[in-house]
């Protein structure tokens, strides 16, 4: 398989669940990202890491968790999270940071 | 903090009608994308443009970069159903922020 894949597609969740995101790329890239997007607000940039350590951390809440234990996979560990957290989570990878990035299909968070 | 602006925010047009997007910010940007995204899938990149004044063409899609590197423009000729989506920039800042604007939701009625 190739590209960038993100499991589960579609999650739904109670507001005292914890889940995990999983994305994996085989592209061979050394950036990986998380993104949230939201209806009519741009991308927001939760994560970054580069080669495997995290550079960049946009003010995302606790209850929010990354994890990068190689080049190829990153998870979003969810924890006790609320309804506006409900969006799409856009996982994506570069060959290195700021280069052209390549997007999973992304998985639809909905939180109750 | 660095914005990009894009607009507008959602076009209905018809198939065969042209149209243009627009990506305007404040900053100087190193360089600008274009992404396209469908339902259900992630973005895909369209064009990058580095050069200020540069015009890239991509079959019925004409990409502009801004002489001072801080607006970019698409325009599609002859729009058709399959242009449909989300269209996205993407701005690199000098420092090597990368920032994405809001989105234009473009729907080509058939």
């Amino acid at each position: 398989e190739t590209g960038v894949t993100q499991t589960p597609r579609h999650l739904v969740m109670g507001m005292t669940n914890k889940k995990s995101l999983k994305c994996e790329q085989h592209l061979g890239h050394n950036a990986m990202y998380w993104y949230k997007q939201s209806a009519k607000k741009p991308l927001e940039l939760m994560f970054v890491y580069s080669l495997e350590e995290r550079v960049e951390n946009n003010s995302v809440p606790s209850r929010f968790s990354p994890e990068c234990p190689n080049s190829s996979h990153l998870f979003l560990h969810l924890h006790t999270l609320q309804p506006e957290d409900s969006a799409l989570y856009l996982c994506a990878s570069s060959q290195v940071y700021g280069n052209t990035q390549y997007f999973g299909p992304g998985t639809r968070l909905t939180v109750l | 903090t660095q914005l990009l602006e894009q607009s507008p925010q959602f076009l209905s047009i018809q198939e065969g009608e042209n149209l243009t997007v627009y990506c305007n910010s404040s900053s100087v940007f190193s360089s600008l994308q274009w992404y396209r995204q469908e339902p259900g899938e992630g973005p895909v990149l369209l064009v990058t443009v580095v050069t200020g004044g540069e015009v890239k063409k991509l079959k019925r899609l004409t990409f502009q970069f801004g002489d001072a590197r801080k607006d970019s423009s698409l325009h599609i000729t002859a729009a058709q159903p399959g242009d449909t989506g989300l269209y996205l920039c993407r701005g690199s800042s000098n420092t090597g922020k990368l920032i994405f604007g809001q989105g234009t939701t473009l729907q080509v009625k058939p």
